[in-house]
């Protein structure tokens, strides 16, 4: 299977919350990332967590890992059409995170009124 | 957060011809750059890694001279791609770190190049 793996689609209406996973292989990743991407446009760096946390919250961003089975979650509060795009989940390991990340496919997240 | 510009963002181009992409760091220097190729629903793949001034690292299965980086200043790689043919068109998206910086986390994306090959 591959190394980062994600559902392809979720749909949520407006103001819900949104709640996207993804799994990953590698026990020695020491970084996790939550990218953004805008049709045609390149990633934006969401948020970020260190293995060593289990959790992370910035705004209506909260990203929880569960390191023991290899899941991290980004969870959107009060979700809006402009949050609407794909989000690729990525680990990197190696000292400070510093090596290449690994993207899952993306999950497009569609926002509906 | 740093700014990194990609030209064009969209090109086609007829089978045979070779193609141009540059990635520009506008707000800082990028000792490493990244580029990176994305198919319809499937991931980033990573092509290369281009280190200014030395020859650009490629991952396994990618063709070096059938992608041609080169990464002659701290501000600007180039990555162009030769005899074009259908199977190339996708999305090329570089990506660059500052220079002294290690961490992921401080690597920027271009917005991607749409290349769509006829």
């Amino acid at each position: 299977g591959e190394d980062v793996e994600q559902s392809l689609f979720l749909s949520v209406r407006e103001g819900d919350s949104s709640v996207i996973n993804c799994t990953y292989t590698d026990s020695s990743s020491t970084y996790l990332y939550w990218y953004k991407q805008e049709p045609g446009a390149g990633l934006q760096l969401l948020t970020y967590i260190f293995s060593n946390m289990d959790m992370k919250q910035d705004q209506r961003l909260t990203v929880l890992l569960n390191k023991k089975d290899k899941h991290l979650s980004l969870r959107i509060a009060d979700t809006q059409t402009g949050d609407s795009a794909i989000y690729f989940c990525a680990e990197s390991t190696g000292e400070g995170g510093s090596y290449i990340p690994t993207f899952g496919r993306g999950t497009s997240l569609i926002v509906h009124p | 957060g740093a700014v990194v510009s990609q030209h064009p963002s969209r090109v086609i181009c007829k089978s045979g011809t070779s193609v141009k992409i540059e990635c520009r760091s506008l707000d800082f220097q990028a000792t490493t750059m990244f580029w990176y190729r994305q198919f319809p629903k499937q991931s980033l793949m990573l092509m290369a890694t281009s280190n200014e001034g030395s020859k650009a690292t490629y991952e396994q299965g990618v063709e070096k001279d059938k992608f041609l980086i080169n990464h002659a200043s701290l501000t600007l790689s180039t990555l162009t791609v030769t005899s074009a043919h259908p199977e190339d068109s996708s999305f090329y998206i570089c990506s660059a770190r500052q220079q002294g910086r290690m961490l992921n986390t401080e690597a920027f994306f271009g917005q991607g190049t749409r290349l769509t090959v006829v």
